[in-house]
């Protein structure tokens, strides 16, 4: 069973630092991997999404990074803004179309 | 292009009664999810239909849970009767194929009093 952990659970900086979100996954046969934000009250808004062939994928200040052997990818957000508190949260794909979620990270970008 | 769309937004109920919300993911979009969100965990999996058909309702409390996708379009999912652990956001999502982005709907909070 694919467990998807996201450590830390908060995560507080002060606006215009580089900062690191990290998810770890159990089961390195994945699919895929997608990152979102979500907003207090809102639904899911898709940031990126890496292939299980990919190594990084790149929006914006957002890069995404997957190494499947190791079970781990990050999202590195360059330039925070206060308008990039959200939560992050990141989901590992299988090839059936199931997606496993970490609880996320609640990050606060104090300007 | 439109969103998934979700409804009611917003649902207020007694323990043991029924409650139903709705979704219609995006045109063309094959698969479509329903989650369970509580407070401060990540989304969990309740059913994933391929078109109309159900591919994985595993973790569904069939006891009280019920999901349908009638013209592999529109989904509804009921929960009768409900308990106040059922307290939580119920989000739909839907996508193209397994390769393809999930996109989600902005979700229907439910309070269970």
């Amino acid at each position: 069973k694919q467990e998807v952990t996201q450590i830390p659970a908060a995560l507080s900086v002060p606006e215009g630092e580089n900062l690191v979100l990290n998810c770890s996954f159990t089961d390195s046969a994945i699919y895929n991997l997608q990152w979102f934000r979500q907003d207090p009250g809102k639904g899911l808004t898709s940031l990126l999404l890496i292939q299980s062939s990919q190594r990084e994928q790149t929006s914006g200040r957002l890069n995404a990074s997957l190494d499947k052997s190791s079970g781990r990818s990050t999202l590195y957000i360059a330039a925070s803004q206060p308008g990039d508190s959200a939560t992050y949260l990141c989901a590992v794909g299988t090839n059936a179309g199931k997606s496993t979620f970490g609880d996320g990270t609640t990050l606060t970008v104090k300007p | 292009e439109a969103g998934v769309a979700q409804s009611p937004r917003y649902k207020i109920i007694e323990k043991r009664q029924s409650v139903a919300f709705w979704c219609n993911p995006i045109s063309g979009h094959a698969t479509l999810y329903w989650y369970q969100q509580i407070l401060g965990q990540g989304p969990k999996l309740l059913i994933q239909f391929q078109n109309n058909g159900v591919v994985d309702d595993s973790q569904l409390p069939k006891d009280r849970f019920s999901a349908e996708r009638l013209k592999g379009v529109d989904s509804t999912l009921k929960i009768q009767p409900a308990k106040l652990e059922d307290s939580a956001v119920y989000l739909c999502a839907s996508r193209l194929g397994g390769a393809n982005v999930l996109t989600f709907g902005a979700g229907s909070r439910l309070t269970v009093l």
